[in-house]
């Protein structure tokens, strides 16, 4: 078991790019949680993933973001056209049973 | 949707002191989670407990449903407890639930 991880960990992009972040839940976990943390605050839930089923999706998941789980495993988050608003850490868990999420690292992301 | 306080917001103490951290949620739970997040980002599980108490080397945590309340506590604090503390709960109370989180607690624990 090694844990969710995220890449790339930072990433620095110009206004108006298309950015895309990967997380590896641990093996087996069939939840996978996307949240974004701004500085100085506390994280804010976006989406979820039962295996490859998009369960819910936040209000703050405008159109320009899509997040896939396409074999039930890995996810990804994209991001299109980015703002300066965007910049923020993208965080993902994921929980198995019992209901402990367990966190990533995280993804910087930084847009100039 | 649940709603989360916490308090204190920062909180400064010297090492050796008992410290308590309060958390408040509006919705009936499933379980709450009590996270802690060093600089740089990491957030690591500490406790999820839906009753009662749970004890993890100093780390104590208490939650009373019926007044939607819990207590993080640090017994014996020392400078590498220093993080921010962050209690969450389900977005509307049940155990699939993405979770909406407090603003956490900055703790600094002086030497």
């Amino acid at each position: 078991d090694t844990g969710v991880s995220q890449n790339p960990r930072h990433k620095i992009t110009k206004r108006g790019q298309n950015v895309t972040f990967r997380c590896d839940p641990i093996s087996e976990h069939n939840r996978l949680y996307w949240y974004r943390q701004t500085l100085g605050q506390g994280p804010e839930f976006l989406t979820y993933f039962q295996n490859e089923a998009q369960l819910e999706k936040s209000r703050l998941l405008s159109d320009r973001f899509s997040a896939e789980r396409p074999k039930g495993s890995f996810s990804t988050l994209e991001i299109q056209r980015t703002e300066q608003g965007d910049s923020a850490m993208y965080l993902c868990a994921s929980q198995g049973s019992p209901d402990t999420q367990y966190f990533g690292p995280g993804t910087r992301l930084t847009v100039l | 949707k649940n709603e989360v306080e916490q308090s204190p917001q920062n909180l400064t103490a010297q090492e050796g002191e008992f410290i308590t951290i309060n958390c408040s949620y509006s919705v009936g739970i499933s379980a709450l989670h009590w996270l802690q997040q060093h600089p740089g980002g990491g957030i690591v599980s500490l406790f999820m407990l839906s009753s009662g108490k749970k004890k993890h080397g100093r780390l104590i945590a208490t939650i009373n449903i019926q007044e939607k309340h819990s207590s993080l506590h640090i017994t014996a604090s020392h400078p590498r407890d220093s993080a921010v503390y962050i209690c969450a709960v389900p977005l509307t109370g049940g155990g699939a639930d993405g979770l909406t989180f407090g603003k956490g607690t900055h703790l600094i624990i002086q030497p």
